[in-house]
């Protein structure tokens, strides 16, 4: 079955810790994003990476880190210097090859108290 | 001025009905069009792409794009109550890695 899978699909943290959101893909997909959405905000990119061990900052970076250290995962570290951590993070991927169409996991639901 | 906007809604629209969902832009330099079904709680699912002017069908679902005036269109024929969920028009500049998302519009299909 090919996909994008995220986990867990909602995540409690206390404030103050860094968590980590996973994303792995079988899709074979070259460039894998995420994105952050907040109610009635749509979609803000946060980091995007087109190949193994290079990303770029997206919009809205500052607070997160990720890795890129294999062509099928793309993780996403909440650190603690974002200050408005809670909202739903999704992570897509797409092939290189195309139109910029882009196909999305299911998302993690993120709340920090 | 948003790079991407939609209505948000909710646009209400009766079961059988058409259902037209309208986005403009402002990047003159978009080439690719995009939109995604969203429904509560779940992540967003590509539901057609349209790169041309004119119009693209699939199923019962058109996408209508008008560079010339920058808007693209969705128009849900024979709408259906499984059809109710948010719309997202997404938007995309050639050789740009980046796609630009509007902030949706609710569709509810009344029974």
């Amino acid at each position: 079955d090919g996909g994008i899978t995220q986990s867990p699909k909602y995540l409690f943290r206390k404030e103050g810790q860094n968590v980590t959101l996973s994303c792995e893909q079988n899709l074979n997909h070259d460039a894998m994003y995420w994105y952050r959405q907040d109610p009635g905000q749509g979609l803000r990119l946060i980091y995007y990476s087109q190949i193994v061990n290079d990303f770029q900052k997206g919009d809205i970076a500052e607070g997160y880190s990720v890795s890129r250290e294999k062509k099928e995962s793309f993780p996403l570290t909440v650190t603690s210097a974002q200050k408005n951590p809670t909202a739903f993070y999704l992570c897509a991927s797409r092939p290189l090859a195309g139109n910029n169409e882009q196909y999305f996991g299911p998302g993690t639901r993120l709340t920090v108290t | 001025q948003k790079e991407v906007e939609q209505n948000s809604g909710p646009l209400s629209v009766p079961e059988g009905a058409i259902a037209s969902l309208n986005c403009t832009y402002s990047d003159r330099g978009s080439q690719s069009f995009f939109w995604y079904r969203q429904y509560s709680g779940k992540s967003p699912e590509l539901i057609m792409f349209i790169y041309s002017n004119g119009d693209k069908e699939d199923g019962r679902f058109t996408a209508q794009l008008n560079k010339a005036s920058q808007y693209v269109s969705l128009l849900i024929r024979d709408s259906q109550p499984s059809d109710s969920a948010t719309y997202l028009c997404a938007v995309n500049r050639e050789g740009y890695q980046k796609v630009t998302f509007g902030t949706g519009t609710k569709l509810q299909v009344i029974p």
